[in-house]
């Protein structure tokens, strides 16, 4: 596609259950960003991936989150049993190179709600 | 404290007004970026910066190195325009953006 595409855009889950959050960024762009947002506030950083590999995860809350970019596009962001304070706007960005230097492109976000 | 402040958080402008938004710094950086959120949606890169001045139609963009500021500017605001802008700076170390808390900016027709 012609930009970064985030599936769902919305996901109601029930506490305590699985969810995964798909990130497809644009074609051929090497560097994925996961970024979280609660209502209000700036996004958090997450996770990056150079590739296929999590270059930097320190972002990640806890071992419930885990993400993977197996084949160095497509990326699943996972999150083990969901507790309410997970509830927040999850955001995919990538790039063609570092975002040193390069300009980064955001997906329209998913919406995670935990009841 | 966090690394990039903005200014200010909330601004509700007349259409047609010229509007300054705001943005300090206080790490080193390779870039800085300004960003447009629209309410519940993802959010679109107007401007990244290391130098100077950009310009893209009625937005401009300025940045101050030695000063570590940044001001995003609007000219003739339009209603279309209200969103959250948000500023935003990559290190020449790290690999994640620094974002500030955003600015919150409403045009009234």
């Amino acid at each position: 596609g012609a930009g970064v595409s985030q599936t769902p855009s919305n996901k109601v889950t029930e506490k305590g259950k699985y969810v995964e959050l798909r990130c497809d960024p644009i074609s051929g762009h090497t560097a994925l960003y996961w970024y979280r947002q609660s209502l209000g506030q700036g996004p958090e950083f997450l996770i990056y991936f150079q590739g296929t590999g999590a270059a930097d995860d320190s972002g990640l809350p806890n071992d419930r989150f885990f993400a993977v970019r197996p084949e160095g596009s497509v990326s699943t962001l996972k999150i083990q049993r969901t507790e309410r304070g997970d509830s927040a706007v999850y955001l995919c960005a990538s790039s063609l190179g570092s975002i040193r230097n390069t300009e980064a492109f955001f997906g329209q976000g998913t919406r995670l709600t935990v009841v | 404290k966090n690394e990039v402040e903005q200014s200010p958080q909330n601004l509700t402008a007349q259409e047609g007004e010229f509007i300054t938004i705001n943005c300090s710094y206080s790490v080193g950086i390779s870039a800085l970026h300004w960003l447009q959120q629209h309410p519940g949606g993802g959010i679109v890169s107007l401007f990244m910066l290391s130098s100077g001045k950009k310009k893209h139609g009625r937005l401009i963009a300025t940045i101050n190195i030695q000063e570590k500021h940044s001001s995003l500017h609007i000219t003739a605001s339009h209603p279309r325009d209200s969103a959250v802008y948000i500023c935003a700076v990559t290190t020449n170390t790290g690999n994640q953006f620094y974002f500030g808390t955003g600015t919150s900016l409403t045009v009234i027709p």
